[in-house]
């Protein structure tokens, strides 16, 4: 079966403090795609990185890096240096690209992150 | 660009009514998902249309759902007599291709609300 398991459900951090968001993911096939989304508060989902189950380099934008570890079924999120508008539902998704499956993602539960100044 | 719109933003109906959500996709994107997100959780699947046919219809709850793209842009997502549990927001996202490789983009969602 496939499932993503966002085990932290809040977090509260003070502005400009590091945070790490812990995604672990199950899933029986070798070809699959990793996908964090943020939810502000207005409710739009807004696609942050796609990882392809290929490739395990980490990677960084800005305050923003990925800790993609197929070993641990992990794929983490950190974001250093938060600030307020940080503030939001982050969601950790997992894809596959076989049969009937075309495409749908499978989300976590999120983990709400607030940021206080 | 303009981005996945939905309409209605917010829709209030009584129990056993008929509804329709619609979607428009961004232009030029062949493959339309509807999910579904209840308060504090994730997004659970639908429906995915790749052009005008539904390949994947696995995640609709019940034969009170249906989903159609008659001419591979927008989508309408019917619900018939709506219950008190189908109160959720409904999510529509699209990409430029089916499959897992590609990113999807949402919409704001439509909020429903069964009385």
């Amino acid at each position: 079966a496939q499932k993503v398991t966002q085990a932290q459900t809040e977090i509260s951090v003070v502005e400009k403090e590091d945070v790490t968001l812990d995604c672990v993911y199950e899933t029986r096939d070798t070809t699959y795609y990793l996908f964090w989304y943020k939810q502000p508060p207005s409710g739009e989902l807004v696609f942050l990185i796609r990882r392809n189950s290929f490739d395990e380099q980490n990677e960084i934008s800005g305050r923003y890096s990925w800790n993609f570890q197929k070993s641990t079924s992990s794929f983490n999120f950190t974001i250093t240096a938060s600030q307020v508008v940080d503030s939001a539902v982050y969601f950790c998704a997992l894809n596959m690209n076989y049969g009937g499956s075309q495409g749908n993602l499978i989300f976590g539960k999120g983990t709400k992150l607030s940021v206080k100044p | 660009g303009a981005g996945v719109s939905q309409t209605p933003s917010n829709k209030v109906t009584e129990k056993g009514k008929y509804v329709e959500l619609r979607c428009d996709p961004i232009s030029g994107h062949t493959a339309l998902y509807w999910y579904r997100q209840s308060l504090g959780q994730g997004p659970e699947f639908l429906i995915y249309f790749q052009g005008t046919g539904a390949a994947d219809d696995s995640g609709l709850p019940n034969d009170r759902f249906f989903a159609v793209r008659p001419e591979g842009s927008v989508s309408t997502l019917k619900i018939q007599r709506t219950e008190r549990g189908d109160s959720a927001v409904y999510l529509c996202a699209s990409s430029f291709w089916g499959g897992g490789r590609n990113e999807q983009f949402f919409g704001p969602g439509t909020r429903l609300t069964v009385l």
